[in-house]
């Protein structure tokens, strides 16, 4: 049984570069969820999907920033004109109905 | 707007240690979700609570959800190295679809 994978773990990047994150969840699990985590905070969550649809999105989602789940598998959350206020941890997280969200390890972004 | 505090923020203590950490609000919810999360990694879940009152135990760990549902302790006896990490709570809203996180304990057992 594999849990959330994301890819890539680590990412550099220089201010002003695209950069877009994949999250594969849990295979049976028909809710996907990505939040934000900057040092010393708990995750913020960003925004969630249910199969393929995308239900809900924070404030903290700027135009920058777009999420697709195409055929309500794996996810992409993709940021554009990226700065350096976007240097965080981003996690995914997957859920099968509830709100007991296992999450992934995180892509780590660094924007130079 | 949830206003959500854990406490203590910071907690070293020597190996074989108990501990409690807290989590607090104002509001009631409908369930309460612990998880610990080491450097690098995502959060973990250890439990979900549910009714108001209910006590959870995973090994060394229990958990406790307030009578009222505004809050809820962890409670860890005989701490060892293995459990360092920082311990976030993560409550429900009756009808919300995401977590709402604290900032967390980071808990540091020392050998």
């Amino acid at each position: 049984d594999t849990g959330v994978s994301q890819d890539p773990r680590h990412k550099i990047t220089k201010r002003g570069q695209n950069v877009t994150f994949r999250c594969d969840p849990i295979s049976e699990h028909n809710r996907l969820y990505w939040y934000r985590q900057t040092l010393g905070q708990g995750p913020e969550f960003l925004t969630y999907f249910q199969n393929e649809a995308q239900l809900e999105k924070s404030r903290l989602l700027s135009d920058r920033f777009s999420a697709e789940r195409p055929k309500g598998s794996f996810s992409t959350l993709e940021i554009q004109r990226t700065e350096q206020g976007d240097s965080a941890m981003y996690l995914c997280a997957s859920s099968l109905g509830t709100l007991e969200q296992y999450f992934g390890p995180g892509t780590r972004l660094t924007v130079t | 707007t949830q206003l959500l505090e854990q406490s203590p923020q910071f907690l070293s203590i020597q190996e074989g240690e108990n501990l409690t950490v807290y989590c607090n609000s104002s509001s009631v919810f409908s369930s309460l979700q612990w998880y610990r999360q080491e450097p690098g990694e995502g959060p973990v879940l250890l439990v979900t609570v549910v009714t108001g009152g209910e006590v959870k135990k995973l090994k060394r760990l229990t958990f406790q959800f307030g009578d009222a549902r505004k809050d809820s302790s962890l409670h860890i006896t005989a701490a060892q190295p293995g459990d360092t990490g920082l311990y976030l709570c993560a409550p429900t809203e009756a009808g919300a679809n995401n977590l709402f996180f604290g900032t967390g304990t980071r808990l540091t057992v020392i050998p």
